[in-house]
């Protein structure tokens, strides 16, 4: 089976500019996470989807992060304007919504802001 | 809210050389624990679910144990590719949001041939 893929790999931009990122889930997995993994720390939930709607967004700074999953499947996370301490890798991830199934994840995008 | 801390941050042993991490968790009902590794530049990568205090899974040189407050991850006769970061993860019974995962901020293992 495929996994979760994302892209781009890499990003790196100025503060105050703009960047998106992309996930496209493991096929027939209703429930997509966007996580941020600063270096050294344990990766932290931004927002989950189940299928088109927003389940949990309570850890995602609004005024400046955006996500969207149209028809359910790929998903887009935006940051704007970006800032110095947006420099972490983004995890999408996806699990089966029944049961207690883990979450698979993407090998990330690696952003770099300076 | 749900807490999760490992220990230690980081670990160095020498190939052969068996030792356990440890990863306490405050939640309010547990759903599920989780232990994954995740390799540089790559993500997490699932490697077992504990339900419930008492319960053992086993993968090849690794075998993971659970409490009521805490799990470990034991490493037996460890090798050189055994070397990542082991994160310890939970899933909470309660809460508003099904499905997430809380993560803790992992354990790097290096093994020295």
């Amino acid at each position: 089976e495929a996994g979760v893929a994302q892209s781009p790999r890499y990003k790196i931009i100025e503060k105050r500019q703009s960047v998106a990122f992309w996930c496209n889930p493991i096929s027939g997995h209703a429930t997509l996470y966007w996580y941020q993994q600063i270096l050294g720390q344990g990766p932290k939930l931004l927002i989950q989807f189940q299928n088109n709607g927003v389940v949990d967004d309570s850890q995602l700074p609004k005024d400046r992060f955006s996500a969207e999953r149209l028809k359910g499947v790929d998903s887009t996370l935006k940051i704007q304007p970006a800032k110095l301490e947006d420099s972490a890798v983004y995890l999408c991830a996806s699990s089966l919504t029944l049961g207690n199934s883990p979450l698979h994840f993407g090998n990330g995008t690696r952003l770099t802001v300076t | 809210e749900d807490q999760v801390t490992q220990s230690p941050e980081a670990l160095r042993l020498q190939e052969g050389e068996s030792s356990s991490l440890n990863c306490s968790y405050t939640v309010s009902g547990l759903r599920g624990l989780f232990w994954y590794r995740q390799d540089p530049g790559k993500g997490p990568e699932f490697l077992f679910t504990l339900y419930s205090a008492g319960e053992e899974k086993e993968k090849e040189r690794l075998k993971a144990t659970l409490t009521k407050k805490e799990s470990f991850l034991h490493i037996t006769a460890p090798k050189p590719e055994d070397s990542a970061t082991y994160l310890c993860a939970v899933r909470d019974a309660g809460g508003t949001s099904y499905g997430k995962l809380t993560f803790g901020q992992g354990t790097i293992l290096t093994v020295h041939p």
